[in-house]
């Protein structure tokens, strides 16, 4: 079975300050992670995935993670933080080599960015 | 940029009630999923449907649920007889053939208020 853990429900940080994310995972199998963000109103969009390769991964908007899998962690970060960073972000494994994405997310974190 | 649709955006509806969520999903692709998210909790899993028939469903997709692509551009889920548990946020997704398991686009849901 799979499952992810998002420390911190909300996280406050000021603008122009760093950002960072944590998500562990539990996976008997090689995972895919992922990277949702949902701004107020809108669907899940994908920020950044880590499918195989290089285990830095970039994404939009200035975010990348590290799938770092001594510490089964796939934390997201952010050098300096804009006040559009404001949202709820959501990490998610998924398993390779199955014909369709079926993923089990975390219970998200609600990013505040303050002026 | 081709996106997932989902109507209505919010959807009340009496206890024992039928209800159907309407998505289309972006055009070239083939994987269909539904999941839902309980407010305050994370976003699960529900259903996947691949060439007409559930590739895949969670213990949560029960008798009551159903799903079916009626058309050529239409995923629909059907909840037959509503519970008040049943309130949350439904999400559609959609994956290529190509990307099924390692991207899916998401809707921006649709809230069902089970009064």
């Amino acid at each position: 079975a799979q499952s992810v853990t998002q420390l911190g429900s909300h996280v406050s940080v000021s603008e122009g300050a760093l950002v960072l994310l944590r998500c562990n995972y539990s996976s008997s199998v090689p995972p895919y992670l992922f990277w949702y963000v949902q701004y107020p109103n809108q669907g899940l969009q994908l920020l950044l995935k880590y499918t195989t390769g290089a285990t830095l991964v970039k994404g939009i908007n200035g975010f990348e993670a590290e799938f770092k899998k001594s510490e089964t962690s796939f934390h997201l970060t952010k050098p300096s933080a804009h006040m559009s960073d404001a949202a709820e972000y959501f990490c998610a494994v998924g398993k390779m080599n199955t014909g369709f994405q079926k993923l089990v997310f975390g219970t998200g974190t609600r990013l505040l960015v303050s002026p | 940029e081709p996106e997932v649709t989902q109507t209505p955006s919010h959807q009340v509806t009496q206890m024992g009630q039928e209800v159907i969520l309407r998505c289309v999903p972006i055009s070239n692709h083939l994987y269909f999923y539904w999941y839902r998210q309980i407010l305050g909790q994370k976003v699960e899993f529900l259903v996947s449907f691949y060439n007409n028939e559930i590739s895949e469903k969670s213990e949560i997709f029960d008798d009551q649920f159903s799903v079916e692509r009626p058309d050529g551009s239409n995923f629909t889920l059907k909840i037959r007889s509503t519970k008040l548990e049943d309130s949350a946020m439904y999400f559609c997704a959609s994956s290529s053939l190509e990307a099924a398991n390692t991207e899916a686009f998401f809707g921006q849901g649709t809230r069902l208020t089970v009064v």
